[in-house]
């Protein structure tokens, strides 16, 4: 069964502070991988995606890392904001009989403090 | 903005009302999607519809009612909801054969059951 697993569930930092997001999986087969905000009350906006071949992606102030090997990504946030407060998605994207087919994580929520 | 339009933002009703959510997308995608999104848990598909086709039900309750009029429109018509049916209601679309099948999500409706 296609399995993505986020930590930390919640996370709160300060102003100005760097944090790391992670993301293991068991996806198969592996397409891609792709890292969401959500806004309270709003709905996911896509940050980064990374394909199988890729193991590194800037947005920003948001750098997403993938290994295919272990199967797991992270998502550095670097001198957090008070705007980066939110959700933050893991999707994993399989590949199978001409469709894309994500598997979501629960989503790490980030509470930035002035 | 996303290009993926909501309405209602905000719904209240009673366990036997009968109300509708709508989505409209204006990115000419050729799929649409419901997803269930409750506290603390992954976003849950419902229903898929790629050219205004349903291709997935994923054991959802009858008590949602799809319907795909043409395949910029989607309502999911609801009918003597339950007290745990209570969550936000994204709705998403993607182009199915593009590179990497991101999807784009409307702001969602917060509904609520009585």
């Amino acid at each position: 069964k296609n399995q993505v697993e986020q930590s930390p569930q919640s996370l709160i930092i300060l102003e100005g502070k760097n944090c790391t997001l992670q993301c293991n999986y068991t996806v198969s087969p592996f397409s891609n991988l792709r890292w969401y905000k959500q806004d309270t009350g709003r709905g996911p906006v896509s940050l980064t995606i990374m394909t199988f071949s890729e193991n590194t992606k800037s947005n920003g102030r948001y750098t997403a890392t993938l290994d295919a090997d272990t199967k797991q990504s992270s998502l550095h946030i670097t001198a957090s904001q008070l705007s980066d407060s939110a959700s933050y998605i893991c999707v994993v994207s399989a590949y199978s009989g001409g469709s894309y087919i994500p598997t979501f994580g629960r989503g790490t929520s980030l509470i930035v403090h002035p | 903005e996303t290009g993926v339009t909501q309405t209602p933002r905000h719904l209240v009703m009673g366990m036997t009302n009968k109300k509708s959510l709508k989505c409209e997308q204006h990115l000419g995608h050729n799929a649409m999607y419901w997803y269930k999104q409750s506290a603390k848990k992954p976003l849950e598909l419902m229903f898929v519809y790629n050219f205004k086709e349903q291709t997935e039900n994923n054991s959802v309750p009858s008590r949602f009612s799809p319907e795909c009029p043409n395949s910029s429109h989607l309502f999911l018509h609801l009918h003597t909801l339950q007290p745990e049916d209570s969550a936000l209601y994204l709705c998403a679309s993607s182009q199915r054969d593009s590179n990497t099948g991101e999807l784009f999500f409307g702001e969602g409706s917060r509904l609520t059951v009585l």
